[in-house]
């Protein structure tokens, strides 16, 4: 059974820092996603990454998969207030499978 | 593409009382989830369907719960007998497997409250 889990679960940053999500899941995923949730809203896209080695990046975030550590990070760089919301990583096996989250605050 | 589209937003209901949402997903997308989720908490899995077969049930959807997708499209998620347990956001997501990047996509939710 695929089980995901993120760490740190609370994050505090202030603006302008980086900061990095780990996210380990237990078995095999045939690809990983990661989501953003603001406060009473759906699930954002952020990320998928189908392959070992994978990197993607949009603004300020970057992902990355190692499919032989059953790692994948999440890189914050020069956080924004607006970046504050929970990330999401999410593992597959057919369904989804959710880690608890990541619930980021950025202060100035 | 409208995204996909779920309804009621919100529901407020007497303990006992059933409930059903509806979900439309992204037109031509296959496959179809629900999701549950409290506050806090990440989305757990309830069901998957591809096309109009259900393919995988979770262990957190008693006998209470039953979802259909009779002609492949939207699909329903009925809650009888409610308890105040079940008040929690319901998530529907659609997605195309396999396709380009394989963006699975979710609605706005409907929130349950029971009382």
């Amino acid at each position: 059974e695929l089980k995901v889990e993120q760490n740190p679960l609370f994050l505090s940053m202030q603006e302008g820092k980086n900061y990095t999500i780990y996210c380990n899941y237990s078995t095999t995923s045939d690809r990983l996603y990661w989501y953003r949730q603001d406060p009473g809203k759906s699930l954002e896209s952020l990320f998928v990454l189908l392959s070992n080695g994978a990197v993607k990046q949009e603004g300020r975030l970057m992902a990355s998969l190692d499919t032989k550590a059953r790692l994948s990070t999440l890189h914050i760089t020069a956080a924004v207030h607006d970046l504050s919301a929970t990330y999401f990583c999410v593992g597959s096996q057919g369904n989804l499978i959710f880690g608890k989250g990541t619930k980021l605050s950025v202060k100035p | 593409d409208t995204g996909v589209s779920q309804d009621p937003r919100h529901k407020i209901t007497k303990r006992g009382q059933n409930v059903t949402f509806r979900c439309d997903p992204i037109s031509e997308h296959n496959r179809l989830y629900w999701y549950r989720q409290t506050l806090g908490q990440g989305p757990e899995f309830l069901t998957y369907f591809q096309n109009e077969a259900q393919l995988e049930k979770s262990r957190l959807l008693s006998d209470r719960f039953s979802a259909e997708r009779p002609k492949g499209s939207f699909s329903t998620l009925e809650i009888q007998r409610t308890e105040q347990g079940d008040s929690a956001m319901y998530l529907c997501a659609s997605s195309v497997p396999r396709g380009p990047g394989n963006t699975i996509y979710f609605g706005e939710g409907s929130w349950l409250t029971v009382v």
